[in-house]
């Protein structure tokens, strides 16, 4: 069964304090691994996709990387705007040419000022 | 930018009430998903379609069914809510497939809450 795991469940930061999240992962054919943001209230914001081990992919603070089993999502510098849920998701076949995602739980992020 | 619509951000029905979810998207994608979000568990994959009138089972279809008439709109129904189905739904489109790792692009939600 595909499963997909994040660490950690929640995460406290100060303003400025670098960390990363992790996003381990168990499934059979990766054809792509997605990272997410989400505010409370709202829709998951897309914001990485990575297809093969050792790429990385960045957007202002935020990092991506990809091994063969397992994503960080590294945060540089955090700001307080930075705090949200933060989603991994993997992209699987579903049977014939059809693919689906299959989410991890998430990791509450919370930057304080 | 792709835009997912949600017919309704909060929703009250009573139990036993057959319960539509409307969504629509305006980017000609050819594959929609629903999705239900529950603290501890996470996004549940219900139904998804990767085309009009046809529709796939995802993880956890019990006690839900979808209609997919047209291209741009999909819609999730209850068919007699129950108290457990009480969560926040999620809409999604991507004109992904084998080939093309498109993401998915999701609306706002629907919270419901069945009584």
């Amino acid at each position: 069964e595909d499963q997909v795991t994040q660490s950690p469940e929640a995460l406290r930061l100060q303003e400025g304090e670098s960390s990363s999240l992790n996003c381990s992962y168990t499934v059979s054919g990766l054809r792509g691994l997605f990272w997410y943001r989400q505010d409370p209230g709202k829709g998951p914001e897309f914001l990485f996709t990575l297809y093969s081990a050792g790429e990385e992919k960045e957007k202002e603070r935020l990092k991506a990387t990809l091994t063969k089993k397992e994503s960080f999502l590294h945060i540089t510098a955090p700001k307080p705007e930075d705090s949200a849920t933060y989603l991994c998701a993997v992209r699987v076949n579903s049977g014939g040419s059809n693919y689906k995602l299959t989410f991890g739980k998430g990791t509450l992020l919370t930057v304080n000022p | 930018d792709v835009k997912v619509t949600q017919s309704s951000r909060y929703l009250v029905k009573r139990t036993g009430e057959k319960v539509f979810l409307e969504c629509v998207q305006d980017m000609d994608h050819e594959n929609m998903f629903w999705y239900r979000q529950d603290p501890g568990l996470g996004l549940r994959l219900i139904y998804f379609s990767y085309d009009v009138k046809m529709k796939e089972k995802g993880d956890i279809p019990e006690g839900y069914s979808v209609s997919r008439e047209k291209k741009e709109r999909f819609s999730l129904i209850l068919e007699s809510a129950s108290t457990n189905q009480t969560s926040m739904y999620l809409c999604a489109s991507t004109n992904g497939d084998r080939f093309n790792y498109q993401p998915q692009h999701f609306g706002d939600g629907t919270r419901l809450s069945i009584l």
